[in-house]
Formats: C-alpha cells, sequence, structure tokens
C-alpha cells in the first residue's frame, strides 16, 4: 500500500541553523501539507501546495518557512534560521482527489 | 474559519466494552468532511474513519462507528469491543472545500484501555 514517507525521523540542529525536513508523498497525490504538532498540543496547519504553489500557509508560516517540490518526488519544508519555539513533530500529509489526507511518520525537530 | 472542539481530554475503558468520544466543530462552509485520526505513542497519524458531510448515513469502519448529527454540529467517534492496541491520542478534524483542504484539529482526547 502506497504511504508517505519522511526524512530524517529525528533532527537537532542549534538555534539559528538552517534545517530542511524532506517528504516523499503518495505518487500520484496532487495537494500536500504540513502540520505541526508541539509535544502535548494539538496538530497544526503551516501550508498546503498545490499545482508547484502555496495554495494557503497560517499564521505561524512566516518568512522563515519556505516549501519546495524540486522534482517529481519531493517535498520539502526548510526553516531558515530555526527558534527553540520551531521544537516540534513535523508532519507531511498528502492527498489525491478525494479530501482524505494520509500522513507520514513525522519528523521529530529538537532545536537546542 | 473552522473550529473543532473535544471537550474529554482523558477516557478509560475496559477491553472489549464500548466507549464514545465525543467531538464538536463549527464552519461556514457549505461542503467539508470529518474526520477522526489516530495517534498512538509512535506519534504516527493514522486515519480511523470519515465523514462527508452530505451523506446523512454514519460512517463505519469494523469496529469503529460514528454519530453525525449536522444540525447540532456533533461528530462522535464509537469504538465497540474495545482492544489493548486501541490506546492512543484520538484527534478529531475537518475539512472544508474551499480552503484546499487543509485539517483543523480538535485538542484530542487520550484513551487507555485497560485489560
Amino acid at each position: 500500500e502506497p504511504e508517505v514517507t519522511q526524512t530524517p525521523s529525528h533532527q537537532v540542529t542549534q538555534m539559528g541553523q538552517e534545517v530542511i525536513l524532506r517528504c516523499v508523498p503518495i505518487s500520484n497525490h496532487l495537494y500536500f501539507y504540513w502540520y505541526r504538532q508541539i509535544l502535548g498540543q494539538k496538530v497544526e496547519f503551516l501550508v498546503s501546495f498545490y499545482n508547484n504553489e502555496i495554495s494557503e500557509k497560517s499564521e505561524i508560516f512566516d518568512d522563515q518557512f519556505s516549501v519546495e517540490r524540486p522534482d517529481g518526488s519531493n517535498f520539502t519544508l526548510k526553516i531558515r534560521s530555526t527558534k527553540l519555539e520551531d521544537s516540534a513533530m513535523y508532519f507531511c500529509a498528502s492527498r489525491g482527489l478525494a479530501d482524505t489526507q494520509y500522513f507520514g511518520p513525522g519528523t521529530r525537530l529538537t532545536v537546542l | 474559519a473552522q473550529t473543532v472542539t473535544q471537550s474529554q481530554p482523558e477516557m478509560s475503558v475496559q477491553e472489549a466494552e464500548t466507549v464514545t468520544l465525543s467531538c464538536t466543530y463549527d464552519t461556514s462552509e457549505s461542503n467539508y468532511y470529518l474526520f477522526w485520526y489516530k495517534q498512538p505513542p509512535s506519534r504516527q497519524m493514522i486515519l480511523v474513519i470519515r465523514q462527508e458531510a452530505y451523506k446523512q448515513q454514519n460512517a463505519t469502519e469494523n469496529r469503529f462507528s460514528v454519530n453525525f448529527q449536522k444540525a447540532a454540529k456533533s461528530f462522535s467517534l464509537k469504538i465497540s469491543d474495545s482492544q489493548l492496541g486501541d490506546t492512543a491520542m484520538y484527534f478529531c478534524a475537518s475539512s472544508g472545500g474551499t480552503s484546499y483542504g487543509k485539517l483543523t484539529f480538535g485538542q484530542g482526547t487520550i484513551l487507555t484501555v485497560h485489560p
């Protein structure tokens, strides 16, 4: 069964450093998403991506964040200068024509 | 804007018994979808069940079923014959047809199944 994959599973970085989180969505899906979950809190929407551009973004998704689909398979989230408060679980999700999103296993980001 | 509220931070149930998790939502969308996701300790988000708002029939997936009350904006999840593997955080979520399908999540309910 097709699934969304994410790498790395855990990323540790120093405050101020840039990180890139990678995702491979399900191959025939058209819509891609990033969500964030701070430990013990609810899952929050960051950004949606369709037809090679951002279709919607939340207030959290400020100028420090960017997304890219550099080729036909990868979907990346970049944080330019990480802050302590960026420590969270980051989930990638994708969906096809139906409205169901399938999530990857997540990347746990720890900013020191 | 959509909001989703789960009023039960924690629930517990004995193995083989039935438990119901509550969820209420608010949306201005005319066409929307509702979901329940399970998050076990591994923190993977696993789809449990989905409901299309224009369908009156309640969705069912094996031991999982929903009670969808559109007028009351209520969407509860019933788990029958609870199993130890059902122990997890459960999130209710909604998505609207005009917002590229972004999901809005509730705060979650921690469900513990006791042997």
